[in-house]
């Protein structure tokens, strides 16, 4: 699987949209982003993913450029319950993708 | 649905003892995984399974069994603890990655000391 990297930390005033970005130069073209958060010591809860197109769902948006080698999770408008810390992973699909990696992610900080 | 069970949720160990940490889920996934997380650090992946009676290891798997006889269940045995594996452990399960992948469903963790 590809490598990313994501900065350590950001703040965020609250009420604003939290811009996270992603860069994942090495990507291959089978090979999906997807964004987990972690918030406090819980287990990493599931946010998004995509492959080429912009995705949007109930929690978040995610940008992918078109030569997909970054993208930006947006958090429209951030709470302080967002405060956690965030990871983006690139894996292919199917039995090369069962060895998924999570990086150190970013740590986010929504501040009131 | 209960989604992934873990126990105990602490667990003080010394070293050179054995343990073995549970993990359970009643979604029907093939894939489980365990993973250990250090302080300040990312998730390491140490063992998965794509289905009963099917294991391989991950990232970190040195000191470390698992084992799968049912679909449910994933345990993580601990073979003889040692102070380098104190950290907290995550087991997840998901269906198994086909042609998209699936979200991954983490367990609240157990958190482990060995002295």
């Amino acid at each position: 699987d590809a490598k990313t990297t994501q900065p350590p930390s950001m703040d965020c005033a609250e009420g604003r949209a939290a811009n996270l970005p992603c860069n994942h130069s090495t990507i291959s073209g089978n090979e999906y982003v997807y964004w987990y958060r972690q918030i406090h010591s819980q287990g990493p809860q599931y946010i998004i993913h995509g492959l080429k197109n912009n995705e949007t769902n109930e929690m978040a948006s995610l940008i992918i450029t078109e030569d997909r080698k970054s993208s930006t999770l947006i958090l429209p408008h951030a709470t302080l319950r967002d405060t956690a810390v965030y990871y983006c992973i690139v894996r292919v699909t199917g039995t090369g993708g069962f060895k998924t990696i999570f990086g150190a992610g970013t740590r986010l900080f929504v501040k009131a | 649905n209960a989604g992934v069970t873990q126990t105990p949720k602490f667990q003080v160990l010394k070293t050179g003892q054995s343990m073995t940490l549970q993990c359970a889920q009643d979604m029907n996934h093939e894939y489980m995984s365990w993973y250990r997380q250090d302080p300040g650090m990312g998730l390491r992946l140490i063992h998965y399974s794509v289905g009963a009676g099917i294991t391989d290891q991950g990232e970190v798997p040195n000191g470390y069994n698992v084992s799968r006889s049912t679909t449910e269940d994933f345990p993580l045995r601990l073979l003889s603890a040692a102070p380098s594996q104190t950290s907290v452990y995550f087991c997840a399960s998901s269906p198994i990655p086909g042609t998209s992948y699936h979200e991954q469903y983490f367990g609240p963790g157990t958190r482990l000391t060995v002295t």
